[in-house]
């Protein structure tokens, strides 16, 4: 199994300022095909997941661009450029090379 | 656009075998891949298994013994069976649609992400 590790667990932020969470893989998320398949996502509370970052960077449709994924092989990074209220939540990085494994998530909170 | 439905029943005994459906509106489940997760009290999201419109599936390996899933095109549905339930199968159970990207660079293949997601249904086991 590929097992993901998130970091922090818990994220305190402020409006208008960036925020940043780590993943990390237990091997390369890069298929043969030269893509990492690496998917982010948010689950507000209360709410079904959503998707905001497929493939490692690209970003869902209507997902503001103020969320960004970076990374490649097993170190991948979600950034928030300048958080807003109606970010806060908990989100998941989730690999899909393998069937399917999940982050345990971070938590996301205004100060 | 597209919805998903989950239901069955909240409450259900140990040992026994949970059934549960989604219904697909706004859309056709033809040619899409459809997943079952789902997600433990307090804790992460959970890849059940998955089908394919015209029957294909794969399973989460440590689930697969006791998992099953089936696709009703004509009711524009697809369903999730799990046996030999315990208390640590209980859950909020979720159906999602994934929908494919071929791939810029590599046209051959197609990506299949996760683009939505039922609002999810809590199933308790207990006696």
């Amino acid at each position: 199994d590929i097992v993901m590790t998130q970091s922090p667990l818990s994220l305190p932020v402020t409006p208008g300022e960036p925020a940043s969470i780590s993943c990390r893989s237990s091997q390369s998320l890069v298929h043969s095909n030269g893509y990492n398949y690496l998917e982010w996502f948010l689950q507000k509370p209360g709410q079904s997941p959503q998707l905001l970052i497929y493939l490692g960077s690209n970003r869902a449709s209507g997902v503001p661009d103020r969320f960004s994924g970076s990374g490649s092989g097993t170190d991948f990074t979600l950034k928030i450029s300048r958080v807003e209220a109606d970010d806060v939540g908990v989100y998941y990085c989730m690999q899909d090379l393998q069937d399917r494994t999940f982050g345990q998530g971070t938590k996301v909170e205004i100060k | 656009q597209v919805q998903l439905q989950e239901s069955g029943p909240g409450l259900v005994r140990p040992s026994e075998t949970l059934s549960l459906t989604c219904t697909v509106s706004g859309g056709s489940i033809s040619s899409y891949y459809w997943s079952w997760f789902r997600q433990p009290p307090g804790k992460a999201l959970e890849w059940i298994g998955y089908i394919y419109s015209s029957g294909t599936t794969k399973y989460n390996p440590s689930l697969k013994s006791r998992v099953t899933i089936s696709v009703d095109t004509s009711k524009n549905q697809f369903s999730l069976k799990v046996s030999s339930l315990t208390a640590a199968d209980t859950a909020v159970y979720y159906c999602a649609r994934h929908t494919a990207y071929q791939l810029p660079m590599a046209p051959q293949y197609n990506y299949h992400y996760l683009d939505v997601w039922g609002k999810g249904t809590t199933v308790t086991v207990s006696s």
